[in-house]
């Protein structure tokens, strides 16, 4: 089907450190996107990719559209305490409007 | 300006009674979507309006599950009656644009069915 695998589930990081996750589907999807639920809010969208092999980033966070439309990436440099939260990788087809989301990765910053 | 709202923000109930979600998309958004996140699973489309007609109620999971949107303003989702595996947070998201992916959501609202 069209089922997102998001992997890790679970990251516990130093201050600092370098981040990288990742969304892989059997489906392919014309557009990936990105969202960041911080603690008791909504989910927020970080980046959306449009284009196969595209690479676009947004301050401290990169995101690439896989050249296969399958796979997608979200990387986070020199991690803060604020970049805790739960990422959600997101796959939408342009023939209808739902998306398909990924259980998310929780993001763990130690000071 | 008034991002979107979600009431209650938990709400705990018995298995079998009945409890109604209310959403305030942003001013202006058409499009309303219904989503739902079992703890530690991924985030489930339930369904989408387009002001207020259903464009796609697909992943509604049963009868029991009943959303409306009289007005093309708020929506509500009734669960009636309530069955354990009901619980989560039921988010809802607005959009201007459809087709983009680009939603905001509202906090959400956790349902509890003991």
């Amino acid at each position: 089907g069209q089922q997102l695998n998001q992997s890790p589930q679970s990251m516990f990081i130093q201050e600092g450190e370098d981040v990288s996750m990742n969304c892989t589907s059997s489906s392919i999807f014309n557009t990936w996107l990105w969202y960041k639920q911080d603690p008791g809010e909504g989910p927020v969208l970080l980046i959306a990719l449009y284009k196969a092999g595209e690479l676009t980033s947004n301050g401290r966070l990169t995101a690439q559209f896989g050249i296969t439309r399958k796979d997608s990436f979200l990387n986070i440099s020199a991690s803060i305490p604020s970049d805790v939260g739960i990422y959600f990788c997101a796959g939408l087809k342009r023939n209808n409007n739902d998306m398909r989301f990924g259980a998310g990765t929780r993001l763990t910053v130690k000071p | 300006e008034a991002g979107v709202t979600q009431f209650p923000s938990h709400s705990v109930i018995e298995k079998g009674q009945t409890v109604t979600l209310r959403c305030d998309p942003i001013s202006g958004h058409d499009n309303l979507y219904w989503y739902r996140r079992v703890m530690g699973k991924e985030i489930k489309f339930l369904l989408h309006f387009v002001k207020e007609s259903k464009q796609d109620e697909s992943g509604m999971p049963n009868n029991r599950f009943l959303a409306e949107r009289t007005g093309g303003t708020y929506s509500t989702l009734k669960v009636q009656p309530a069955e354990l595996e009901d619980s989560g947070v039921y988010f809802c998201a607005s959009s201007q644009v459809s087709g983009t992916g680009e939603l905001f959501f509202g906090e959400g609202s956790r349902l509890t069915v003991l």
